[in-house]
């Protein structure tokens, strides 16, 4: 059973840095393009960043770049956000996940972003 | 990059309704769209991929069409389970993209 558990999330200072995680099991994770998406409170939910399998090719959501870096470690199973400079809009939960051709969610970790 | 129109973002139906949800893409995906049901408090259920096809364990009652810019998710016959927000998924290139949400509510 595919199972993805994100960590990290919590109260941060606007400008602050937090580092999400996701651990994934169930599946071949080295194998797989995997994916952050984040969902405001009482918003729809939003594509934030895709890393290739390797880890070499990423993507970003225009609001992110420059501020948010995704990567993996295929060692240990596990996806990363590092977050920096963080704003109010950055609210939301994020969830770890596989869209597309595939489907995985985690279940999500909530980031809040107040003073 | 592809923009996601959808439509309408909220509607009223009842128990055994035909229901039909839009989603506009701003350029040809060919048929690289997936639909997702979210209930609150709950984590995003795919229904429908690539266009069409239908998710293991979804009821048939759910059905996806469409190609290209245009396409559609059906409901053939509401259930009370049914009622929750829906959001269609580009996944043609990067940067993906949802669509709003179509908030279904019961009338």
């Amino acid at each position: 059973e595919v199972e993805l558990l994100e960590s990290g999330g919590g109260l941060v200072q606007p400008g602050g840095s937090l580092r999400l995680s996701c651990v994934a099991s169930g599946f071949t994770f080295s194998s797989q393009p995997m994916d952050w998406v984040r969902q405001a409170p009482g918003k729809g939910l939003e594509w934030v960043s895709t890393i290739n399998k390797s880890g070499a090719i990423t993507y970003y959501v225009d609001s992110v770049k420059g501020r948010f870096t995704i990567s993996r470690d295929n060692s240990k199973n596990t996806l990363y956000l590092q977050m920096n400079g963080l704003r109010d809009e950055d609210t939301a939960i994020y969830y770890c996940a596989r869209i597309g051709v595939v489907d995985f969610w985690g279940q999500g970790t909530l980031v809040t972003v107040s003073p | 990059d592809v923009q996601m129109t959808q439509s309408p973002s909220a509607m009223s139906a009842s128990v055994g309704d035909r229901v039909t949800i839009t989603c506009r893409a701003s350029q040809d995906i060919s048929k690289y769209l997936s639909w997702f049901q979210q209930k609150p408090g709950k984590v995003p259920q795919r229904l429908i991929f690539a266009t069409s096809s239908l998710q293991g364990g979804v009821p048939s009652r759910f059905s996806g069409s469409g190609s290209g810019t245009e396409f559609t998710l059906t409901i053939s016959s509401l259930q009370p389970e049914d009622f929750a927000t829906y959001y269609c998924l580009q996944y043609y290139n990067y940067p993906y993209a949802f669509g709003q949400g179509t908030k279904l509510e019961i009338k």
